[in-house]
């Protein structure tokens, strides 16, 4: 099993719609997560750390799930600005203070 | 503003060239790293640093060595003995290692061999 897996894309989702982005890791011991967002041949940048209590920040929300090892974003009423990469990442501190980031879910918004 | 400058955007290596992509912060921060993408692929991890003077490989040093001489400096050189260095390469800084921060990257740098 990788250690970080996202689900594969492309979405190509119509503008206005829900899409849920999940994502899978391997060690139990992961103790950080959170959702990058990369414009193409651009650097990634944060968009939301996943908190265990699930957390939202307008159209987006994020949550973790420790027991089944996953973690998911939801964006809502999508907007031709969300087209983008999303990468899952995970800080797993107790292998050797690595960050693991999983290949990213392409995102197309469609008008 | 502080931030996170790479240099160049884009960079052609000839055969056999060894050639230094540069990364400066100006946000203070203890770590840094250089991570490496393909198409389509995930970030993966070069090297990163912990503190000035210490350094540590991460999943693809092969082929690549870095320095840390100064706080705000990691820059990264790509020898000869990396065969396929055609990628997108990232910088990134965070506050500690071990911590719940976020990384910040810089706009990265493009390689291709000629």
């Amino acid at each position: 099993r990788k250690e970080v897996e996202q689900d594969p894309g492309p979405f190509n989702v119509p503008e206005g719609a829900t899409v849920a982005f999940n994502c899978t890791y391997s060690n139990s011991a992961s103790q950080s997560f959170f959702w990058y967002r990369q414009d193409c041949r651009k650097e990634p940048k944060l968009l939301m750390s996943v908190y265990s209590s699930g957390n939202e920040d307008g159209r987006f929300t994020a949550q973790l799930n420790r027991a089944s090892q996953y973690i998911s974003l939801l964006i809502r009423d999508s907007k031709l600005s969300d087209s983008a990469t999303y990468l899952c990442v995970v800080n797993m501190l107790f292998r050797d203070d690595k960050i693991i980031f999983g290949k990213g879910t392409r995102l197309h918004i469609l008008p | 503003d502080g931030g996170i400058t790479q240099s160049p955007k884009y960079l052609f290596r000839k055969e056999g060239q060894n050639v230094t992509l540069s990364c400066e912060q100006n946000l203070n921060h203890d770590a840094m790293y250089w991570y490496r993408q393909d198409p389509g692929q995930g970030l993966r991890l070069i090297y990163y640093s912990q503190i000035v003077n210490d350094f540590q490989k991460g999943d693809i040093a092969e082929g690549y060595s870095v320095s840390r001489e100064k706080k705000e400096s990691f820059p990264l050189t790509v020898t000869s003995a990396q065969k396929n260095p055609t990628a997108f390469y990232l910088c990134a800084s965070s506050i500690t290692v071990r911590t719940n921060e976020k990384l910040f990257f810089g706009s990265g740098t493009q390689l291709s061999v000629l």
